[in-house]
């Protein structure tokens, strides 16, 4: 059984902090690796993807993965309330692979 | 650029009902199509995915069935609705296996 984990939160922060988001995966032949932002009632939206260890910097989201500790995480720098929002971990296993196994996700609540 | 669409947006049925959703992709060829549910409290669950017209691969056994009958259309539907069935329906398309983008989402809501 494939799973990913993930804190459910609240994680709370302050605005203009750094939120930072975790996710660990059971699946050590995962390839690919997703974080989606849900705000409530809404669908999925993709912000970031990494297939390679290390990180991957986009405006101020940066995505880090360490496949040796089977470890990804989510880092969002100078946090705005429109960030509060649900944040999905997914993880792609192997090459080819077509499912996207689903964390639970962090709630997110940055305070103004 | 690639749009896709869901509907009805909100759905209300008794149980033992039929159901019929759909999606449809625009500004694409040839996606792989998936059906997700969302239930509350619980992650997103694969239900069904196709590479191709016809192509329909079932991930979890249930009263609820799959069909891709053009290349950039697919159809979620039921013949009798459970109250299990509530939830958040979700489409998504990829090109090949990688990034996944859903549409808007259909709530259903069985009474």
């Amino acid at each position: 059984q494939k799973e990913v984990e993930q804190n459910s939160g609240p994680l709370s922060v302050p605005e203009g902090a750094i939120a930072s988001l975790n996710c660990t995966y059971s699946d050590r032949g995962s390839q690919s690796f997703f974080w989606y932002r849900q705000y409530s009632g809404k669908s999925p939206e993709l912000i970031m993807s990494i297939y390679s260890n290390g990180d991957k910097e986009d405006g101020r989201f940066t995505a880090q993965l360490n496949k040796a500790s089977q470890y990804v995480s989510l880092l969002i720098r100078d946090s705005q309330p429109s960030d509060s929002a649900t944040y999905l971990c997914a993880v792609l296993s192997g090459a080819g692979s077509y499912q996207l196994t689903f964390g639970k996700g962090t709630k997110l609540s940055v305070i103004p | 650029s690639q749009t896709i669409h869901q509907w009805p947006a909100t759905l209300v049925q008794p149980v033992g009902s039929p159901l019929s959703l759909e999606c449809t992709v625009e500004g694409t060829s040839n996606p792989n199509l998936y059906w997700y549910r969302q239930a509350a409290g619980r992650g997103l669950q694969l239900l069904f995915y196709s590479v191709g017209i016809g192509q329909i691969s079932s991930e979890v056994p249930q009263n609820l069935s799959a069909s891709r009958p053009q290349d950039r259309q697919f159809i979620l539907s039921s013949k009798k609705l459970l109250l299990s069935d509530s939830g958040f329906y979700l489409c998504a398309w990829s090109v090949g296996f990688l990034e996944q983008y859903f549409g808007p989402g259909t709530r259903l809501t069985v009474t």
